[in-house]
This record gives C-alpha cells, sequence and structure tokens, in this order.
C-alpha cells in the first residue's frame, strides 16, 4: 500500500534561517506531488506541484522554493525565512492519469518562525 | 476557474441527530468533488468523492454527500452524529483547465458535536 512520510512533525526555526522540508511518499510511482499551507487552522493554500522529476510549478510568488530531486521526493525550502511563514505545511501526492483521483496527505510540520 | 464554498465556518449538532455540512462548487464542465476531513494538527483524510453516477454518494465513517446538479451544490451528511466525527471538514474540486492535477479547497467548517 501507498504512505506518505512528511518531517518533521514540528519545528521552529529564527527569521532569516533557512528552511528544508522534506516529504517522500511509498508504494507508488511517479505520482504529482503538492506542497500546501494551512494558515490558523483553516484553508488551503496550494504552493507548489510537481508533474516529475525537476518539474515545479509555483502557484504564488513568495519566499519558499520546491525541488524533486527524485521520483518520490519532494522538498520544500527557503533561503531566509520570515515571520509570515509561519504556518501548517502539508505534503500530498496523487496519482496519474486519471483526473478524478483524489489527494493523500502526509501528517503535516507546523513551522513557526520566531 | 473552479472554486468551492463552504458557506458555514462552523456546524454544531448533538450526539445521535443528523448532520449536514453545506458546498457549492462553480465549474465549467462536469464537476470532480471531494469531501476531506481533518483531525487537529494532522494531515486531511479522504471521505468520498463524486465523478458520475449516482447522487448520492457513500464514503468512510457512515458519511454520504448528494451531488446536486441544478443547486450546484455537494453538501456533506450524515444520518447520526458521533463526538469522534468533531473535525475540520474541507468540500474540494479537482481543477480540469490545467490537466486535473490542482485540487481546489474550500475554507473549511468545523464540526462541533456535542454529547
Amino acid at each position: 500500500s501507498q504512505t506518505i512520510h512528511q518531517w518533521p512533525a514540528t519545528l521552529v526555526q529564527p527569521v532569516g534561517s533557512p528552511l528544508s522540508l522534506e516529504c517522500t511518499v511509498e508504494g507508488t510511482s511517479n505520482p504529482n506531488l503538492y506542497w500546501y499551507r494551512q494558515a490558523a487552522g483553516r484553508g488551503l493554500q496550494l504552493l507548489f506541484y510537481s508533474v516529475g522529476i525537476g518539474q515545479i510549478s509555483s502557484e504564488v510568488p513568495q519566499n519558499l522554493s520546491a525541488s524533486r530531486p527524485q521520483d518520490r521526493q519532494f522538498i520544500l525550502s527557503s533561503k531566509k525565512l520570515l515571520l509570515s511563514d509561519s504556518g501548517f505545511y502539508l505534503c500530498a501526492w496523487s496519482v496519474k492519469g486519471p483526473t478524478n483521483t483524489e489527494a493523500f496527505f502526509g501528517q503535516g510540520t507546523r513551522l513557526t518562525v520566531v | 476557474a473552479q472554486s468551492v464554498a463552504q458557506p458555514e465556518d462552523q456546524v454544531n449538532v448533538a450526539e445521535g441527530n443528523p448532520l449536514t455540512v453545506k458546498c457549492t462548487y462553480s465549474v465549467s464542465g462536469n464537476p470532480y468533488l471531494f469531501w476531506y476531513v481533518q483531525y487537529p494538527n494532522r494531515g486531511l483524510q479522504f471521505l468520498l468523492k463524486y465523478i458520475t453516477g449516482d447522487n448520492l454518494v457513500k464514503g468512510s465513517y457512515g458519511f454520504e454527500a448528494e451531488f446536486n446538479k441544478s443547486q450546484t451544490s455537494f453538501h456533506l451528511k450524515k444520518p447520526s452524529a458521533l463526538v469522534s466525527d468533531s473535525a475540520l471538514y474541507f468540500c474540494a474540486v479537482r481543477e480540469l483547465n490545467t490537466g486535473g492535477f490542482k485540487t481546489i479547497f474550500g475554507a473549511g467548517t468545523r464540526l462541533f458535536v456535542k454529547a
């Protein structure tokens, strides 16, 4: 069966420090991968999505970047964190092909920038 | 562009009573609709989806959703609520005009089930 791992679960970082959040998927090949941010326990904002290795699409201009160095690995990064980067970050994957497939989410990373 | 709206920030219901969480959508073409649930400090879990076929879709944990094309709605329902159903619920639509791989989420509705 497929599983998605996301770490760390919580992170407290000072303003101006770098960030690296990692997400890996097991049990499937060539998935679509996503990074979402959830503010204040409410709606999800799509940050990045990827349809293949090295292929990243950014949804909103921001202080963050994403990379997909391997088929089932998706990394969210920042060179210098801002206070506004605080939030709950969720990685997700979905099967390619039919457009009606649901997304499967990791457990999330709560990032607090201080 | 596709969008979903969840008109209620919060729904309160007594345990054992039926519950409804509302969702309306706007799409061009046939909608692909989803419901997800989120428990505190956790990722989202898939509940059910509507693609085509019967307007009443059954999903996990006794939940079901009714697709109504004329009202562009996809309300989540459960005949008898449990305290453990208390969580944040998201309606979502798949955006088709970009290859089908973007899911647009509503703002979420917080469900409180009181014992």
